[in-house]
């Protein structure tokens, strides 16, 4: 089972908006309403940012979002902020024998 | 107060074997599954597998099993990941966390940096 693709980074400025997408198969992203995201800053455990695609925990940002279509899902950051700048991992349920598998990560850089 | 603590930093020799642990607190440990996550240096996450404390039931992902054994001692709270001969590949920071749902990890170790080197 390969990772999901997403892409290496992507950046905006502050107040603006960027999408990640997170690629996969039907197998995966495409076959089940079981993709999470987890943000991740350095030297630090991931933390959890969206669930189910688009569950937003209690304490996350209402600027952060997500959504899926197909086999890919996507997490938007609304209005950017400086704190925002980490990496970024969606993750996917895969089925009874894979069973879970993240993606690549993209690093978001705030200008 | 959930939380998920981890055992501290090993430097192993390869072919050496380690078992590293996860104690939780602040819930029903026996309850939610534990998931443990490899970082590989400067690389991103992956599903190693998860074990439930209730009854040890466990699931791998093809790529670790095999090569990693999941454990846990409901009595005291605490989950373990083992290798019995490392390798130089296994060096990494190794997370658990609380499997509240599919793909949900809901709370993390600190983790546990594994080197490997001889």
């Amino acid at each position: 089972q390969s990772a999901l693709t997403q892409p290496r980074s992507v950046s905006g400025s502050p107040g603006q908006s960027v999408t990640i997408s997170c690629t996969g198969t039907i197998s995966d992203v495409g076959g089940y309403n079981y993709v999470s995201w987890f943000q991740q800053h350095p030297g630090k455990a991931p933390k959890l940012m969206i669930s189910d695609v688009s569950r937003r925990p209690s304490g996350v940002p209402n600027r952060f979002s997500g959504s899926k279509s197909g086999n890919t899902a996507s997490l938007t950051i609304s209005g950017l902020q400086a704190e925002d700048e980490a990496d970024y991992y969606c993750c996917s349920y895969a089925g009874t024998y894979t069973f879970e598998v993240f993606g690549t990560g993209t690093k978001v850089t705030v200008l | 107060e959930v939380q998920l603590v981890q055992s501290g930093a090993e430097v192993k020799k390869p072919g050496e074997s380690l078992r590293i642990s996860c104690t939780g607190s602040g819930y029903n440990f026996t309850t939610d599954w534990i998931a443990w996550v490899r970082q590989l240096p400067g690389k991103g996450l992956e599903w190693m597998g998860m074990i439930y404390p209730g009854d040890s039931d466990t699931r791998y992902s093809p790529s670790f099993q095999g090569q990693v054994t999941l454990s846990a001692d409901k009595s005291i709270s605490t989950a373990y990941l083992q290798w019995s001969s490392l390798k130089a590949s296994d060096t990494a920071i190794y997370y658990c966390a609380r499997h509240l749902a599919v793909v949900t990890f809901d709370f993390w170790g600190q983790g546990t940096p594994v080197t490997v080197s001889s």
